[in-house]
């Protein structure tokens, strides 16, 4: 059974510039969630994706957008990068079931630095 | 809207000792409660867990029990370690059908030998 696993681990980006972060399900999982962790804060919901379709949305900006992919891989795009997108980015994968989604796992992250 | 409040670090104790680390929230209907730790360089990892009330979560010596009349789920473990050295974060989820997790800010622990 293999891991969530997210790239790159680390990447620096000037501000205004586009940046897509890449997350691979745990097998078996259909149900991918990002989450943005600012430094020294907690993990905040930025959208989740099921079925290739997303599947409710935090309190971010549409430039923040994402896909699902039919293997239930991930994306996370963010468009005209801003100083404050500085960041770890979380993915989790759970599994849509009849009564909830199972437990997340999550990834170990992508840091990004917007300079 | 949905909200945890965790007591602010960060906690330094020496091995063996008590160790409590308060968490209160704030939701609508019945959420589910987690612990999650993060260990240095790596991803949250779930700790335990409690979906209803007056349940208790436990899991590596560690425990939280559900209190809705006091909106808590404070993690208390008796005798902590070094390895125990990490950030944990109180969560709690409302939604069903998308379990998204509102986390608190985190307290970091780091135990002295």
């Amino acid at each position: 059974e293999t891991g969530v696993t997210q790239s790159p681990t680390h990447l620096i980006k000037t501000r205004g510039q586009q940046v897509t972060l890449r997350c691979s399900s745990q097998s078996g999982h259909n149900t991918v969630s990002w989450y943005q962790q600012a430094l020294g804060q907690g993990p905040q919901f930025i959208f989740q994706y099921y079925r290739e379709e997303e599947n409710g949305r935090g309190n971010f900006p549409p430039r923040f957008s994402g896909l699902q992919f039919p293997n239930y891989s991930s994306e996370l795009n963010v468009n005209a990068l801003e100083l404050d997108d500085s960041a770890l980015y979380l993915c989790a994968s759970s599994s849509r079931v009849l009564t909830g989604n199972t437990e997340a796992f999550f990834g170990q992250g992508t840091r990004l630095t917007v300079v | 809207g949905d909200s945890v409040t965790q007591m602010e670090g960060p906690v330094t104790l020496s091995e063996e000792a008590f160790l409590t680390i308060n968490c209160t929230y704030t939701a609508t209907g019945y959420p589910s409660l987690f612990w999650y730790v993060q260990y240095p360089g790596e991803g949250l990892q779930l700790l335990l867990k409690a979906t209803k009330a007056d349940d208790k979560g436990s899991n590596k010596g560690f425990e939280a029990t559900y209190r809705k009349e006091t909106t808590s789920f404070h993690l208390e473990k008796g005798s902590v370690q070094v390895s125990d050295s990490a950030v944990y974060f109180c969560a709690l989820s409302t939604n069903f059908g998308n379990e998204k997790l509102t986390f608190g800010t985190g307290t970091r622990l780091t135990i002295i030998p």
